[in-house]
Order: structure tokens, then sequence, then C-alpha cells
């Protein structure tokens, strides 16, 4: 199974900042690669997919890089409404399966 | 408006069974994957179970064998029969459309399974 590891667990920023955060696969994902936006009670939203390519009505400050085990989620300027928990996921072909990061959350300061 | 819409959630003792249903709209439900993710209250995200347009199915380990995943096209429907359950299994559960390259990109608002005796 292929585990991904999310870092850091937490970040701190204030509105206007530039986030970063990181998702290391332990094996190549090739570009199977999404990443998602939850606050809290709510369900999950998509963000990125495919590494890069963010879903439908996502903004531009979000934007997603890598390929292989190592890949990236940067948000240029934060604002108010991107304070919430980030995961990334991928998908193995083989075996068939799904998993997600332990999530990072994105705290104001 | 694309939505999906869980039900069927509540307590059961541990062993016993429960049903989750999905019930999907303003999208052809037949022609996507579809998918349970669940999240245990303060924890992360895992995925549960998927079934492909043609009715193959996938589980991870941690289900394989107790649940079973099913859709009904007719009925733009999607289930999740979960048996022996463990209160390793109380989570909200979500139903997922399968989206672009492995993605989930429709989620629906989750429904609380708890076991408990």
């Amino acid at each position: 199974e292929i585990v991904l590891t999310q870092s850091p667990a937490t970040l701190s920023l204030s509105p206007g900042e530039r986030a970063t955060l990181s998702c290391r696969a332990s094996q190549s994902v090739s570009s199977y690669l999404a990443w998602y936006q939850q606050k809290p009670g709510q369900a999950p939203r998509l963000l990125i997919y495919d590494a890069s390519n963010r879903a439908t009505g996502i903004p531009a400050r979000f934007s997603g890089s890598g390929s292989g085990t190592d890949f990236t989620l940067t948000i240029s300027s934060l604002e108010p409404e991107d304070f919430a928990v980030y995961y990334c996921q991928q998908r193995s072909n083989w075996p068939p399966g799904y998993t997600f990061g332990q999530g990072t959350k994105l705290e104001i300061k | 408006e694309v939505q999906l819409v869980e039900s069927g959630g509540g307590l059961v003792q541990p062993g016993g069974s429960l049903r989750l249903s999905c019930a999907a709209s303003g999208f052809t439900f037949s022609s996507y994957d579809m998918h349970w993710v669940r999240q245990a209250t303060g924890k992360g995200l895992e995925w549960v179970s998927a079934i492909g347009t043609a009715g193959d199915t996938y589980y991870p380990g941690s289900v394989k064998g107790r649940f079973t995943i099913s859709r009904e096209n007719a009925k733009n429907s999607l289930y999740l029969q979960m048996n022996s359950l463990r209160a390793g299994d109380t989570a909200v559960y979500y139903c997922a459309r399968g989206g672009p390259l492995g993605a989930f990109d429709i989620w629906g608002q989750g429904t609380m399974v708890t076991v408990s005796s």
C-alpha cells in the first residue's frame, strides 16, 4: 500500500501570506494525486487533480505541482476562508485502491 | 444541481449490520464510478469501497469480506451493506463521485455510523 505523508502537520500563517503544503508518497504515484480542502462540519472539497489541474470553480490562488513521489499545494495569498484542513490523495492501479495523507491543518497566526 | 445525499446511518451494536444509501441527482449516475469514504471523529479520511460503471468492486483490507458496495442505476442510488461491524467502523460515511484521474469530485454531506453497545 502506498503511504502518503503530509507536512507540516500544522501551519500557522496570516492572511495575505503564501502557504506551501507538502505531500510525499512512499513510492511513485505517477500524477494520480489530488488535493482536498475540508472545513469543520463539512465534506471535503476537491481542489486539485492530476497533481496540477484545478477543479471547477477553484480560485487561481490555489496551485499544485510535483510528480513521482513529491507534491506541493501552494496558496499564493491566503484569504480568511482558506484556513482549513488539507488532504492529499492518490490512486494506485495495483492493488486497486486509494489512500489519503493524514492532513495539514492551516490555521490563522 | 449535482448532488449526493446519504442516509441510513445510526447506532448499531458490535457485530451488527447496517445499510447505507446514497441518492444521486443532477448527473448521469450510470456513467460514473462511485465510492464510499469514511472519517472517524477528529481523524483523517479513509477510502472504504468503490464500484465501477460495469459493477466491478474494490475494497481495502480493513473492510474486505465485511462490507459490500452496490449500485442501482435505474434509481440513481448507491449502497453500502456493512456487516460484522466493529467499534473501529464508527465514523461519518461519505458517498463520493469518481472524478478525473482517480480524484473524488463530488461529495455528499455524510451520514454518521456509531458502533457501540
